[in-house]
C-alpha cells in the first residue's frame, strides 16, 4: 500500500548478528504490526503497537524486539536468538477498530549468508 | 483460539472459468471478515471487508457473503481472469485485541 515504507527489500544476516528491518508509515494511524510469512503458510504476529511507547507480543514474538518511539516508526530487530529467521516479513498498519482493515507494506525477504 | 480455515490450493482453473474459494472460521463473538490477495514478492492487498452478518463484500468482480448460521466466507468471481493469479487470503478480526487471524492461504493460478 502507498504510504507504508518497509526497508530493506533484501536482508542478509550472519550467524550470531542482530538485524533490524524498518518500517516507515504516513498514514497517521496509531496502530502498527509485525507479520511472518513462511512458504505456504499464512501470516503469523510477530508484536504489534497501538499506541506510541507501548507495544505487545503476538504469537512468535521469541527471538524478535520492537520499539515505538515514534508514531510513523515500528522497527523489528531479529536478534541472534532467532534460530529460524529466513522468512518474508510483513509490517501492517491498522486504521482502527476491529471492523477496519490492515494495510502492508511490500515486505522485507530476509536470507540467513 | 480465533482460526480461519481455508480450501488448500493449489487452484488452477482456465481463463473466464468460475472460481470459490472456500473459508471458514471459528471466533467467539462477531469478528470482521477480510478478504487479502498477494501477488509474488509483494505485500498483501485488501479485496474485500463484511464487518456483520450477512453483509456482502464485493470489488473487483469478486464478491463474499458474511455467512453467520455457517460460520463462511467464501470468496467467487463470475469469470477469471489471468491476472487474477495470485495468493488469497481469508482472515477475521479478533474484536478484542484488534489483531488479525488469517488462513493458510490458496494460491490461484488461470491459464490462459
Amino acid at each position: 500500500d502507498g504510504g507504508i515504507t518497509q526497508s530493506p527489500k533484501y536482508l542478509f544476516r550472519k550467524e550470531g548478528q542482530n538485524v533490524t528491518l524498518s518500517c516507515e508509515q504516513n498514514l497517521n494511524h496509531d496502530a502498527m504490526y509485525w507479520y511472518r510469512q513462511d512458504p505456504g503458510q499464512g501470516l503469523r504476529l510477530i508484536y504489534y503497537s497501538q499506541i506510541v511507547n507501548d507495544f505487545q507480543k503476538g504469537d512468535i514474538a521469541e527471538g524478535y524486539s520492537v520499539s515505538r518511539e515514534k508514531k510513523e516508526s515500528f522497527p523489528l530487530t531479529v536478534t541472534s536468538a532467532q534460530k529460524n529467521p529466513t522468512a518474508f516479513y510483513l509490517c501492517a498498519v491498522g486504521e482502527g477498530g476491529s471492523n477496519q482493515p490492515q494495510h502492508f507494506g511490500d515486505g522485507t525477504r530476509l536470507s540467513i549468508l | 483460539g480465533d482460526s480461519v480455515t481455508q480450501m488448500e490450493g493449489p487452484v488452477t482453473l482456465s481463463e473466464e472459468a468460475f472460481l470459490t474459494i472456500n473459508c471458514t472460521y471459528t471466533a467467539t463473538g462477531y469478528p470482521s471478515l477480510f478478504w487479502y490477495v498477494q501477488y509474488p514478492g509483494e505485500g498483501l492487498q485488501l479485496l474485500l471487508k463484511a464487518t456483520k452478518a450477512d453483509d456482502k463484500g464485493s470489488n473487483k468482480g469478486f464478491e463474499a457473503t458474511y455467512r453467520k448460521e455457517t460460520t463462511s466466507f467464501h470468496l467467487e468471481k463470475g469469470s477469471v481472469q489471468v491476472s487474477d493469479s495470485a495468493v488469497y487470503f481469508c482472515a477475521l478480526s479478533d474484536r478484542g485485541a484488534q489483531k488479525l487471524v488469517f488462513g493458510q492461504g490458496t494460491r490461484l493460478t488461470i491459464n490462459p
